[in-house]
């Protein structure tokens, strides 16, 4: 069966206090991995997508990486704007392009 | 470029009653997927439309329908409401080809009373 576990579920930071996030996953052929960000009340924002074992992708502050079996959310240096809840999905070889399997998400605070 | 819009923000429910949520997708997307996001969960997939057809389908019985409209536009209806059913309902639109990412709307936060 194929599935996403996100761990931890929530992570408290203080400002400037660099951390990961990971995302390990079970599927059928990867098509390719997706994290976006979720502030409360709001649906997922994009913010990257991972298609090989040994990419990278940067966007300010994040960077996302990914292997055969996991995927890393690199925060460096977070600022209290960073806090959200970041979701991690994949899409599986066979199913159709919206089937994206969800993890359950890391709710992330920085504090100042 | 116009983001994907959903409406309405908010709808409260009884049991056995049927809803209609819409969903305008962003500019130059043909592809709408919907979810249900239960408190603390993650997205799960309901089905996706392409040319206004029924491209996927995910794990839900067939009181959950949708359509998509000629300008990409869709619509998920819920019939016979169970109080299960309260959840955030999220449209996603995305453009043909497969990895293509899928940029969601604020959903739609339907309780069932």
């Amino acid at each position: 069966e194929d599935q996403v576990t996100q761990s931890p579920e929530a992570l408290r930071l203080q400002e400037g206090e660099s951390s990961s996030l990971n995302c390990s996953y079970t599927v059928s052929g990867l098509r390719g991995l997706f994290w976006y960000r979720q502030d409360p009340g709001k649906g997922p924002e994009f913010l990257f997508t991972l298609y090989s074992a040994g990419e990278e992708k940067e966007k300010e502050r994040l960077k996302a990486t990914l292997t055969k079996k996991e995927s890393f959310l690199h925060i460096t240096a977070p600022k209290p704007e960073d806090s959200a809840t970041y979701l991690c999905a994949v899409q599986a070889g066979g199913g159709s392009q919206g089937n994206l399997i969800f993890g359950k998400g890391t709710k992330l605070s920085v504090k100042p | 470029e116009t983001g994907v819009t959903q409406s309405p923000t908010h709808l409260i429910k009884t049991r056995g009653q049927q809803v209609t949520l819409r969903c305008s997708s962003q500019s130059g997307h043909n592809t709408v997927s919907w979810y249900q996001q239960a408190l603390g969960q993650g997205p799960q997939f309901i089905f996706q439309y392409y040319r206004e057809e029924e491209n996927g389908r995910g794990n839900f019985p067939p009181r959950f329908s949708g359509l998509q409209f000629p300008n990409y536009s869709s619509e998920l209806n819920v019939n016979a409401l169970e109080l299960d059913d309260s959840a955030l309902y999220l449209c996603a639109s995305s453009d043909t080809g497969s990895n293509q990412p899928q940029h969601f709307g604020d959903g739609t936060r339907l309780s069932i009373l």
